[in-house]
């Protein structure tokens, strides 16, 4: 049982390059997210998708870009990477967005130097 | 706008000790109140939640009231364990406020137990 499942599981950049975070969900939910946790700051969302083909920005979304081409995969993009990215990143997804259980991945750890 | 408010960390407890987490929210309407847990090296998953006033929300032990009048929901447990260290996030969900539902977390509480 799979759940949700994220690649990779860490990531150095340098700045300036850009890479694709993979989200994977097996349980068929509409509900997608991205989210960022810093220290100190707690989980501040990125970027979300209420359905396959949609999505829509959340709290933090300058410098990322997000596609849900498929109602199971959910990519997040950095087109150009900068120090204030080095983060980990937590994507996760839910049957809908009001009273509902929200399941994460385990994480990316990526680092930008 | 919506928020969330969390006791700051760390925590550390020893085993057997009594646990609590203050938690107190801001929200438009009436919010759906979470905690989750973050174990080591892992994502977070949800621990309990209550989605109306009055409700408690209980597991492994854990117990939270959902408190209208105090805007507050906060974590406690009788009896903590080694194993229970972790980082304890607050969240709500509030559909009619600006964060469209979206879950709203607080900073997270770190809580180690010493045997």
């Amino acid at each position: 049982n799979a759940g949700v499942t994220q690649t990779p599981k860490f990531r150095v950049l340098k700045t300036g390059q850009s890479m694709t975070l993979l989200c994977a969900q097996d349980m068929n939910h509409e509900y997608m997210y991205w989210y960022r946790q810093d220290p100190g700051m707690g989980l501040r969302l990125i970027h979300y998708s209420v359905g396959e083909g949609t999505t829509a920005k959340g709290e933090v979304p300058d410098g990322y870009n997000v596609s849900r081409l498929k109602k199971q995969n959910f990519l997040l993009g950095l087109e150009s990477a900068a120090p204030s990215q080095t983060s980990v990143y937590f994507c996760a997804s839910s049957t809908s967005v009001h009273r509902t259980e929200a399941f994460f991945g385990q994480g990316t750890r990526l680092t930008v130097v | 706008g919506d928020s969330v408010t969390q006791m700051e960390g760390p925590v550390t407890l020893s085993e057997e000790a009594f646990l609590t987490i203050n938690c107190t929210y801001t929200a438009t309407g009436y919010p759906s109140l979470f905690w989750y847990v973050q174990y080591p090296g892992e994502g977070l998953q949800l621990l309990l939640k209550a989605t109306k006033a009055d409700d408690k929300g209980s597991n492994k032990g854990f117990e939270a009231t959902y408190r209208k009048e105090t805007t507050s929901f906060h974590l406690e447990k009788g009896s903590v364990q080694v194993s229970d260290s972790a980082v304890y996030f607050c969240a709500l969900s509030a559909p009619y406020g600006g964060s469209q539902g979206n879950l709203i977390f607080g900073k997270g509480t770190k809580l180690s137990v010493k045997p």
